[in-house]
């Protein structure tokens, strides 16, 4: 099993529509937890931190369930700018040190 | 603030060279990493340096590559000799904390013929 999976991809979503995506991780010691996007060719750039208690930052929401290991992210409403790989980053405590392991990622596609 | 700077962007090399990769971190950033991304496959984690102390290597692949940070500022990376398969993106990320906050470079895409 992968330390992170994430949906298969690719979404793709008229604009305005509310789209979501899972992310499973295996190990119980994950510390932190991130959503990073990456436009094609670029870097990966982080879209937001990933808290116990859901947070939300505009269309963005994002959900995490430590008991079932997985963590969500909700897009509303949404634009065609958000068309990217949107890449799950867990932070495990191994062996002492935090070592941020990403997901293949999903990709979304938004059309008019 | 400047971002995390690799150079070059772009590498093309043929089987058997060698090839030093380097990451210009944010500024006070004492975490520095490296990574991989081969086509298709998720980005792999390669190695964590705490200014310049190497911190966690064990996702490096073998002994081709050589990873440094002399006095904790920039870090190069030593790909040698090249094989086919090191072809893939290679990002550089800092980060103040080592729990998050990663800012990652553009990247080098690294080709080997």
């Amino acid at each position: 099993r992968k330390e992170v999976e994430q949906d298969p991809g690719p979404f793709n979503v008229p604009e305005g529509a509310t789209v979501a995506f899972n992310c499973t991780y295996s190990n119980s010691a994950s510390q932190s937890f991130f959503w990073y996007r990456q436009d094609c060719r670029k870097e990966p750039k982080l879209l937001m931190s990933v808290y116990s208690s859901g947070n939300e930052d505009g269309r963005f929401t994002a959900q995490l369930n430590r008991a079932s290991q997985y963590i969500s992210l909700l897009i509303r409403d949404s634009k065609l700018s958000d068309s990217a790989t949107y890449l799950c980053v867990v932070i495990p405590l191994s062996g002492g040190s935090y070592i941020p392991t990403f997901g293949r990622g999903t990709s979304l596609i938004v059309h008019p | 603030e400047a971002g995390v700077t690799q150079f070059p962007s772009h590498s093309v090399i043929e089987k058997g060279q060698t090839v030093t990769l380097r990451c210009d971190p944010i500024s006070g950033h004492d975490n520095l990493y490296w990574y991989r991304r081969v086509m298709g496959k998720e980005i792999k984690f390669l190695l964590h340096f705490v200014k310049e102390s190497k911190q966690d290597e064990s996702g490096m692949p073998n002994n081709r590559f050589l990873a440094e940070r002399t006095g904790g500022t920039y870090s190069t990376l030593k790909v040698q000799p090249a094989e086919l398969e090191d072809s893939g993106v290679y990002f550089c990320a800092s980060s103040q904390r080592s729990w998050g906050g990663y800012t990652f470079g553009s990247g080098t895409r690294l080709t080997v013929v």
